[in-house]
């Protein structure tokens, strides 16, 4: 079955530092990418999205380039601030399927300090 | 556009009583929908896919007996939790999925079971 593999934290990063989360994955047919946010106390919210091979989601300084060869979808920003603190889920979804439904990674939860 | 309305969105409730959790699509049909559970610092799990008008189709290890789901419309679908336990404490959240793959997270409720 399909399967998202992501980076295990907790991550603490410093202020305008790099920041890379990766997220690798397993499906049947050809996914769709997403990369999705929680604050703290609030429910998910969609970051970015790829839709095929070779699409570069992008928002809020965030970026993820969607790489069939390598079956990764790595989360990226150059410089990171205290706001980005959250809980980062990869996810896919299988357009093969009928369900069409969210597989989510494990999350990555990220802390920036000030 | 694609609001989701989920309520309630905390509950407390005793041992062996039931919660009913809505989930609202207001400004689009949904004939499809999807329900997790986020355990505390976990990752989301798909729970049961509905479909508009037909019985919900529940993952593996998902009580269907327990986790009773309507989809009487296109734009609502329930989850009532029976007889909770501790256990059942967690945070659920639907998806209603859009037409073009777009998915719109509920705001999730968090039930706790004393």
């Amino acid at each position: 079955g399909d399967s998202v593999t992501q980076m295990e934290g907790p991550v603490t990063l410093s202020e305008e530092a790099f920041l890379t989360i990766n997220c690798t994955y397993t499906a049947t047919g050809y996914p769709s990418l997403f990369w999705y946010v929680q604050y703290p106390g609030e429910g998910l919210q969609l970051l970015l999205k790829a839709t095929k091979a070779d699409d570069k989601g992008s928002n809020k300084g965030f970026e993820a380039t969607y790489r069939k060869e390598t079956t990764s979808f790595h989360l990226e920003k150059g410089s990171v601030q205290v706001s980005d603190s959250a809980v980062y889920f990869c996810a896919l979804s299988d357009a093969s399927g009928s369900a069409r439904q969210l597989t989510f990674g494990s999350g990555t939860q990220l802390t920036v300090l000030p | 556009g694609a609001v989701v309305s989920q309520h309630p969105s905390w509950v407390i409730c005793k041992s062996g009583t039931s919660v009913k959790i809505e989930c609202r699509s207001l400004d689009f049909q949904a004939t499809t929908m999807f329900w997790y559970r986020q355990f505390p610092k976990q990752s989301l799990m798909l729970m049961a896919t509905s479909n508009e008008g037909s019985k919900a189709t529940y993952e593996q290890g998902v009580e269907k007996d327990k986790f009773l789901i309507n989809h009487a419309s296109l734009t609502l679908s329930t989850l009532t939790v029976t007889s909770a336990h501790p256990e059942d404490s967690s945070f659920y959240i639907c998806i209603p999925m859009r037409e073009g793959d777009g998915y719109t997270f509920g705001s999730g409720t968090r039930l706790t079971v004393v």
